[in-house]
């Protein structure tokens, strides 16, 4: 069964500081595999998205890293601002279009920073 | 430019009555798509439509119906309101049906069903 798991499930860091979103996931074979970015009350906004080929891709201060192998990706903030509060998903789109169409959702990480 | 719109925002609205979400894209994308998200946050794809046939039906109640005007637009269409329907809902579009590069969220309508 297709699924995308994400840890953790809530997480609370003081602002400037790093942290590190996992996201493991079973769907095979795959086509992409993507971050969003989701704050409250709004639509998710994608962050990265990377081939199974792709080992890493950055976007200012967010580096998504995956692992083909132990099919495993990760969100690296960098120096996390007031505005990275939010919800981030990770999702993978299976190459056979998968029983839901074309994208499997993880249940988000809800980042919270603190000044 | 709104790439993805929907409208309205919120809604709200007692059991029992009809009610339509409209969507509204200007990306040029073919396939729109229509997501729930409950009160977990798990988005769940709901409809997709391609080229204006509707390819993906999930186990959605049919009270609910998606009505494809031309490939810009996808409004959802609900029927007999249930306080189960209460969520955000999603619109998206995409170039082509694996869900390119371009996949993009429209900002959520909030229903509120009493």
């Amino acid at each position: 069964k297709n699924q995308v798991e994400q840890s953790p499930q809530s997480l609370i860091i003081l602002e400037g500081k790093n942290c590190t979103l996992q996201c493991n996931y079973t769907v095979s074979p795959f086509s992409n595999l993507r971050w969003y970015k989701q704050d409250t009350g709004r639509g998710p906004v994608s962050l990265t998205i990377m081939t199974f080929s792709e080992n890493t891709k950055s976007n200012g201060r967010y580096t998504a890293t995956l692992d083909a192998d132990t099919k495993q990706s990760s969100l690296h903030i960098t120096a996390s601002q007031l505005s990275d509060s939010a919800s981030y998903i990770c999702v993978v789109s299976p190459t056979d279009g998968g029983s839901q169409g074309n994208l499997i959702f993880g249940k988000g990480t809800k980042l919270s920073v603190k000044p | 430019d709104t790439a993805v719109s929907q409208t309205p925002k919120y809604l709200v609205t007692q059991m029992g009555n009809d009610k339509s979400i409209k969507c509204e894209q200007n990306l040029g994308h073919d396939t729109m798509y229509w997501y729930k998200q409950d009160s977990k946050k798990f988005l769940k794809i709901m409809f997709s439509y391609n080229n204006k046939e509707l390819i993906i039906n999930e186990t959605v109640p049919n009270r609910f119906s998606p009505k494809s005007p031309d490939k810009a637009h996808l409004n959802l269409h609900i029927n007999s309101l249930e306080l189960g329907d209460s969520a955000v809902y999603f619109c998206a579009s995409s170039q082509g049906l694996m869900g390119g590069v371009g996949y993009t969220f429209g900002s959520g309508t909030r229903l509120t069903v009493v």
